[in-house]
């Protein structure tokens, strides 16, 4: 199993763009989420779904929007990207959407806005 | 949402040291986890503890939980150079919804 597959690595864009970041996992979790992590304040919850179809806010969830047409499929789309949207993003999942299981992450997207 | 907050935020240790890290939460749990994170990399999980679980072990990990006064406490024993990482706390306060804290670095000194 690969796991988690973020893509891409890395992407710089301009302010006012829109960008989608692409996320699988191919272990039949229900669960999977978003998280954004910047220096110095931890790994904060974006958005979440506990199955196809289904989606909720996290934390901090203005400027982005998800959808989840698949199960193993979970992109996160910034609309008009901001400078205080540069941060690391990290996508995970889980096998229970009800709580108690553990997160697998991916390696997460660097993205920086100019 | 609630944050673990980890204590101490740095810790420099010798090969063969323990390792002790704490963590503590503002408001009720269903569970806690503890993840760690090479340098460039995701998290990896290593440990969840209930909220009705006072102690768990995995390996040369320990975690420990005290609800009465909110905290969590992550031992590593006989440090090795690849645990040189940095390690987080999550409270799950729902549905896998997690609130992590803000980290704390660890450099094993071979």
């Amino acid at each position: 199993n690969a796991g988690v597959t973020q893509t891409p690595k890395f992407q710089v864009l301009k302010t006012g763009q829109s960008m989608t970041l692409q996320c699988a996992q191919d272990m039949n979790h229900e669960y999977m989420s978003w998280y954004r992590q910047d220096p110095g304040m931890g790994l904060r919850l974006i958005h979440y779904s506990v199955g196809a179809g289904i989606t909720d806010q996290g934390e901090v969830p203005n400027g982005y929007n998800v959808s989840r047409s698949t199960t193993e499929d979970f992109p996160l789309r910034l609309l008009s990207a901001a400078p205080s949207q540069t941060s690391v993003y990290f996508c995970a999942s889980s096998y229970s959407k009800g709580g108690g299981s553990p997160l697998h992450f991916g390696n997460g997207t660097r993205l920086t806005v100019t | 949402s609630q944050q673990g907050e980890e204590d101490p935020q740095a810790l420099s240790i010798q090969e063969g040291e323990n390792a002790t890290m704490n963590c503590s939460y503002k408001t009720s749990i269903n569970n806690l986890q503890w993840y760690r994170q090479n340098s460039g990399r995701g998290l990896v999980h290593l440990i969840l503890i209930r909220s009705n679980e006072r102690e768990k072990h995995s390996g040369r990990l320990r975690v420990t939980l005290d609800t009465s006064k909110k905290s969590s406490s992550l031992l590593i024993t006989a440090s090795r150079a690849a645990d040189t990482a940095s390690y987080f706390c999550a409270t799950d306060y729902g549905n896998n919804r997690l609130a992590f804290g803000k980290g704390n670095q660890v450099v094993v000194i071979p």
